[in-house]
């Protein structure tokens, strides 16, 4: 078991570049989330999805997309990339249901943009 | 929707010494508290949750305990050992959005031996 994986693991864009982050997942779990970690600021939700083909907006939506075509993959995309989007960003999973709330996240994924 | 307000944002102590991490929370609906821990450069981790029927609960070293009337829970750990130094986060569970977690802004544990 992997369990939850993020590509890639670093990159440097710059403003206005597009790029996905990908995130898997194969622990089947029906949850999936995106949430950016800056200094002080703790972890912020981003982007949600509680099964395939669902996402909703979290605390901090604006400027990023996301897709959840396949139950094990959840996808991030920044359109036009701005220096505000300068961040480590991670995904994390749960199977979801009451009880069962645990989140387990990937690695992260640094990115900066110039 | 729900705000996550954690205290202190850094914490030095002695090895063997306690540590006491509080957080409080705005929403009442919130029933899921966890407790992460995140080493430099690595992912969060859990550590321990709580659930709203549950006033308390401990494993080994660390314990934490749930305020639902005032809306705060506490992180706990004694006899601190220098690995236990990391950043930790307490969250809550964002009622409108199903299981999606509301984190505090983190703090930074210093075990000094």
């Amino acid at each position: 078991n992997a369990g939850v994986t993020q590509t890639p693991k670093f990159r440097v864009l710059k403003t206005g570049q597009s790029m996905t982050l990908l995130c898997a997942q194969d622990m089947n779990h029906e949850y999936m989330y995106w949430y950016r970690q800056d200094p002080g600021m703790g972890l912020r939700l981003i982007h949600y999805s509680v099964g395939e083909g669902t996402t909703a907006k979290g605390e901090v939506p604006d400027g990023y997309n996301v897709s959840r075509l396949k139950k094990q993959n959840f996808l991030l995309g920044l359109e036009s990339a701005a220096p505000s989007q300068t961040s480590v960003y991670f995904c994390a999973s749960s199977y979801g249901g009451s009880g069962h709330n645990e989140q387990f996240f990937g690695p992260g994924t640094r990115l900066t943009v110039l | 929707g729900e705000n996550v307000e954690q205290h202190p944002s850094t914490l030095s102590v002695q090895e063997g010494d306690s540590a006491v991490i509080k957080c409080t929370y705005s929403d009442s609906a919130s029933n899921y508290f966890p407790w992460y821990k995140q080493e430099l450069g690595k992912r969060p981790q859990l550590i321990i949750d709580i659930r709203s029927n549950v006033g308390e609960k401990k494993d080994q070293r660390i314990a934490v305990t749930l305020n639902k009337t005032a809306k705060h829970f506490s992180l706990h750990i004694t006899e601190t050992q220098p690995e236990d130094s990391a950043v930790y986060f307490c969250a809550a569970s964002e009622k409108q959005a199903g299981t999606a977690l509301i984190f505090g802004k983190g703090t930074t544990l210093s075990v000094s031996s």
